[in-house]
């Protein structure tokens, strides 16, 4: 696609509910992000893919978070049993290739997630 | 560790110059510069990578200090566009860390 696109874009849910978040990355692209970004913070990393593989996932906040990219493209960001301190922005971004962290980072808009 | 960048905020008139810093408690293998608008996903201005070099994008540069571990983005003859949050995000050590960015710098332009 054009650009990284994410959905929802906005998600109110109730705590103690399930969520999941849905990234689309720009086609092609080998590698994918998540992070949290808090109002006036910025992103926070939680874990990331190379195609499927997913070889860092220490900044995920609890084994309530966890994340997939079944097939190396579009990937989920699951939160199981949510909690008010969850309510953020997730972002997800992609790069071109595998080179690690050197790469340019293409954000999405974003899925802003209030849990009540 | 979370770099730490300064200004937090400035506000500029049209026309003159801007400077942003980002510091590390740690070894810096490479910098990135973001700029966010309000309510917008984070934009790719440049990298720098270990080697002390100094890139230029437009009339925004920055340069990088390994000995220091910090990097500076400088605004030259700013414009109404340049308004955003900056980010730095750092990688540490030999690299393949993930990038962890500093609290963001929030610089508004005024005509």
């Amino acid at each position: 696609g054009a650009g990284v696109s994410q959905s929802p874009r906005y998600k109110v849910t109730k705590r103690g509910q399930d969520v999941t978040l849905r990234c689309d990355p720009i086609s092609s692209h080998a590698t994918l992000y998540w992070y949290q970004q808090a109002l006036g913070q910025g992103p926070e990393f939680l874990t990331y893919f190379n195609y499927e593989a997913q070889p860092d996932k220490s900044g995920l906040p609890s084994d309530r978070f966890s994340a997939e990219r079944p097939e190396g493209s579009i990937s989920t960001l699951t939160i199981q049993r949510t909690e008010q301190r969850d309510s953020a922005m997730y972002r997800c971004a992609s790069s071109l290739g595998t080179s690690g962290h050197q790469e340019t980072q293409y954000f999405g808009p974003g899925t802003r997630l209030l849990v009540l | 560790q979370q770099p730490v960048q300064s200004p937090q905020a400035v506000i500029l008139r049209e026309g003159e110059d801007a400077v942003i810093n980002c510091s590390s408690s740690k070894a810096l293998y490479s910098v990135h510069w973001y700029r966010q608008k309000h309510g917008e996903a984070p934009v790719f201005l440049m990298i720098l990578l270990k080697g002390g070099e100094q890139k230029g994008h437009d009339k925004i540069s920055a340069s990088f200090n390994e000995k220091k571990q910090q990097s500076s983005l400088y605004l030259t003859a700013s414009q109404l566009s340049y308004s955003g949050t900056y980010f730095c995000g750092t990688e540490t050590g030999s690299g393949n860390t993930p990038l962890v960015f500093g609290k963001g710098t929030r610089l508004s332009v005024i005509a």
